[in-house]
């Protein structure tokens, strides 16, 4: 199976900071890369599919990129709501997996 | 309006089995590719497997540590997505998500949610 790696696990931020958060794969994977934002006892939210692509919903102030084994997802002017854990996920053949984790925390 | 709503849940001693149920709205499930996902207590998502729509050919995908074991399947005339469990570990207890990915490759409906948990 195809491992994703994020880093890192958790961070500590302030409202209106910028946030990256970066995930690595195992192998090359070309774009198929999604990320999801988990709020405290919610179900996950796509946020970014495709690598970049923005979901239907979602504020622009999120945008993801890479491709192959490096990819990134970024929070510019971090709000109150985006404190949150976030997945990034690899759907590159059959077998699909998430990253761990990062956990956006208040500092 | 597209809905997901598990239901099945429960409390298994080991060695037994579950059967979860997802009952779908807003589309059709035969029409999509539909997957679990499960979180145990305090971790991370862990993906379970996918069945792919009819048009895709209605194959599933098995994640390692539940081949063999946890079996996908779907009923039509009920627009209900299935999660067979057998032979449930300790390590299986977890929330259960049922999941759809329509028109993207990614999962961009989720339900709310059936807790399982495997204790003697």
């Amino acid at each position: 199976d195809i491992q994703m790696t994020q880093s890192p696990s958790s961070l500590s931020a302030s409202v209106g900071d910028r946030v990256t958060i970066t995930c690595r794969a195992s192998q090359r994977i070309g774009t198929y890369l999604n990320w999801y934002q988990q709020r405290s006892g919610k179900a996950p939210r796509l946020l970014i599919f495709a690598a970049s692509n923005l979901q239907s919903g979602v504020p622009s102030r999120f945008s993801g990129g890479g491709s192959e084994t490096d990819f990134s997802l970024t929070i510019t002017r971090l709000q109150p709501e985006d404190f949150a854990t976030y997945f990034c996920q690899q759907t590159y053949g059959d077998s699909w997996t998430f990253g761990q984790g990062t956990k956006v925390e208040v500092k | 309006e597209v809905q997901l709503v598990e239901s099945g849940g429960g409390l298994v001693k080991p060695g037994g089995s579950l059967r979860l149920s997802c009952a779908a709205s807003g589309f059709t499930v035969s029409d999509a590719s539909m997957a679990w996902v499960r979180q145990p207590p305090g971790k991370g998502l862990e993906w379970l497997g996918r069945i792919r729509s009819e048009a895709e050919g209605g194959t599933t995908d098995d994640a390692a540590p539940v081949k063999g074991r946890f079996i996908i399947s779907r009923d039509a005339s009920k627009n209900t997505l299935y999660l067979q469990m057998n032979s449930l570990k300790i390590e299986d207890t977890a929330l259960y998500y049922c999941a759809t990915m329509l028109h993207i490759r990614g999962v961009n409906y989720w339900g709310q949610g059936t807790q399982v948990t495997v204790s003697s």
